[in-house]
């Protein structure tokens, strides 16, 4: 069975800095993969999501992730944080021949310091 | 608006007591899914529909029971065997059940136990 780790819990930036969340996959072949935003109380909303091809695939909201099949990572990225982008980012995987059920990953809130 | 409603907001349920929750969506999708959310576990899946009057068990069924009798409508039963209820649930539709399919995810209804 597919998991997903996202390793930091908390992460802090000021608003103008880089940001980049991390996502490591476990699974067999190349997975579905996505990254979707949660702000509080709220549903989640997609990102962005990649299944195969290029594997730096571009979001809504500036954000861009990275697919490395080496590394079985889909790190997300966005080169200056504004401070309505401070929310919950979750990162899922989904397994070809398995419908589409997503395994998610435990999130890392995002806090933007002015 | 094309959306996916969830009802009500705030759930309370009392010992014993079996409670509904209600999701609604009006964008002609043929899958629904059902979440359950704890703090720092993110999103475990609890049943999810492809078709009318059809639906399956997820990772965390127990305590839960669900009917698709309209295509619009994807009620979620917590019932007195779910010992520990208190969650954020969330309800998700996709246009298909394939998978890579992109589920929309509704604003969630918080349960709590008196």
């Amino acid at each position: 069975a597919q998991s997903v780790t996202q390793p930091d819990i908390h992460i802090t930036v000021s608003e103008g800095a880089s940001l980049e969340l991390r996502c490591n996959y476990s699974y067999g072949a190349t997975p579905y993969l996505f990254w979707y935003v949660q702000s509080p109380g709220q549903g989640l909303q997609l990102l962005l999501k990649y299944f195969s091809g290029d594997t730096l695939v571009q979001g809504i909201k500036g954000f861009e992730a990275e697919f490395k099949r080496s590394q079985s990572s889909f790190n997300l990225r966005k080169p200056s944080v504004h401070w309505s982008d401070a929310a919950e980012y979750f990162c899922a995987v989904g397994a070809p021949g398995g419908g589409n059920k997503l395994t998610f990953g435990t999130g890392t809130q995002l806090k933007v310091e002015l | 608006d094309g959306g996916i409603t969830q009802s009500p907001k705030y759930l309370f349920r009392k010992e014993g007591q079996n409670v509904t929750l209600s999701c609604e969506q009006n964008l002609n999708h043929d899958a629904m899914y059902w979440y359950r959310q704890d703090p720092g576990q993110g999103l475990r899946l609890i049943y999810y529909s492809q078709i009318v009057n059809d639906f399956q068990k997820g990772d965390i069924a127990e305590g839960y029971s669900v009917s698709r009798e309209k295509k619009e409508s994807f009620p979620l039963t917590v019932t007195s065997a779910q010992k520990n209820p208190t969650a954020f649930y969330l309800c998700a539709s996709s246009t298909y059940s394939g998978v890579g399919e992109t589920q929309y995810f509704g604003p969630g209804t918080r349960l709590l136990v008196l």
